[in-house]
Parts: structure tokens; C-alpha cells; sequence
């Protein structure tokens, strides 16, 4: 089974950068790497995805690391609405998804 | 949003009844999830589907079991409710082409 390893927490200033890192050092070839973030009481909410490139979207940027061991979710400038549970995932060849803890953002106003 | 709905959202019930959660698609999509989620250990997965009738186990199945008669439903059963099995429980669905999945509302249940 692919596992991601995240921070349990991590805080941030409003409109300041963060940078969510991801360890996935047992990650193959053909996993795709997906970040989610959750709400409470929310079901996860999708925000980025990547295989080997880094991707933009109007809601993050992904940096995947060469050897692909690691990534870094980076939301450009926290605000209030982005504290939540963000989690990095791993899609495997059958199409499964391995949820780890999470990263727990605060963000201080 | 995805065209995903879960039934019930909420449900109370007695150690050793049997209950059935469904989760219901608009998309079409041929890959269905469900997971669990407790304080502690994020979202893991129960069971999934990969299309109408084929269906397989996750890291957290023992206890529950599920049918896919058609592609919109994927139905979620415990056979016997355990105290252990409170939790809130999360449909996906994907494609296999994009991947991504997307999740439904959830449903929160009690087991006493």
C-alpha cells in the first residue's frame, strides 16, 4: 500500500505563503499524487494533483521533488478559509486511495 | 459539485442490528469508495467498486459488506452493528481515465 507522512499541524499568517511538505518515499512509478483538504463536517475537498511535473491551479501550486519521495502543497497567500485538514494521497495502479492524518492548518489573522 | 448524495446523513442504532448506507451518483463514474473516518487515523478505506457487480476489499473490511447492482448505487452493510463501527462514513467516486475523486457529504453513525 502507498503511505504518505505529514505534519501533524501547522500554522500561518493570513495572506502569508504555506508550504504543506509530503513524504511518499514508497511511492512506484505510476502513482499519481493528489492533495485534498477537508472542512469540518465536510466531506474532502479535491485541490491539486500531480505525477512528476509541478501543477498550478487556481487554488495551489504542487512542487513534486525529481526523485518524487516528497512534495509540497503551497497555497500562495493564507486566508481565513483555508484553515482545514489537508491531506496528501496516493492513487495506486488499481485506482485506491490511501488517506494519511493529515496536516491541520491554522491560520492566525 | 459532483452529483453525489448519501442516505441517511445521520443514523442512531443498537449493537447488533444491521444497517445499510447508500451512496448514489449522477456521474456516472465507474469507481465507487467507501470510507471510514475516526479522531486519529484520517479517512480509510472499507471497500470499493470498480464497476456494476465487482466490488473488493480495503484495508478496514472486516465487519461490513457492499453491493453494486447498478452503476448510481453502491450500498454500504454492516451485518451486525458493533460500538466500534461508530464513525462517520464517506462515498467517493472516480473515473479511471482523471482519477480524482470526489466525495460525498458523509454520514455520521451512532452505534450504542
Amino acid at each position: 500500500d502507498a503511505k504518505t507522512t505529514q505534519p501533524n499541524s501547522m500554522e500561518s499568517n493570513e495572506e502569508e505563503p504555506v508550504h504543506l511538505p509530503c513524504n511518499h518515499s514508497t511511492i512506484s512509478g505510476t502513482d499519481y499524487i493528489h492533495w485534498y483538504r477537508q472542512l469540518p463536517s465536510q466531506g474532502p475537498e479535491y485541490v491539486i494533483h500531480g505525477l512528476t511535473s509541478n501543477v498550478n491551479n487556481r487554488m495551489a501550486s504542487l512542487a513534486i521533488a525529481e526523485d518524487r519521495k516528497s512534495s509540497t502543497l503551497i497555497l500562495h497567500r493564507a486566508t481565513l478559509r483555508d484553515a482545514a485538514v489537508y491531506y496528501c494521497i496516493l492513487r495506486d495502479t488499481g485506482n485506491q486511495f490511501y488517506f494519511g492524518t493529515g496536516t491541520s492548518l491554522t491560520v492566525i489573522p | 459539485d459532483a452529483g453525489i448524495t448519501q442516505s441517511p446523513r445521520h443514523k442512531v442504532t443498537e449493537t447488533g442490528t444491521p444497517v445499510t448506507l447508500r451512496c448514489h451518483q449522477t456521474e456516472n463514474h465507474r469507481y465507487m469508495y467507501w470510507y471510514r473516518q475516526d479522531p486519529g487515523h484520517g479517512l480509510r478505506l472499507i471497500h470499493y467498486s470498480y464497476g456494476v457487480k465487482d466490488t473488493d476489499k480495503g484495508e478496514v473490511s472486516d465487519g461490513y459488506s457492499v453491493s453494486r447492482s447498478k452503476t448510481e448505487d453502491f450500498l454500504l452493510t454492516l451485518e451486525s452493528a458493533t460500538s466500534s463501527q461508530t464513525s462517520v462514513y464517506f462515498c467517493a467516486i472516480s473515473e479511471p481515465t482523471s482519477g480524482t475523486p470526489f466525495f460525498g457529504p458523509g454520514t455520521r453513525l451512532t452505534v450504542l
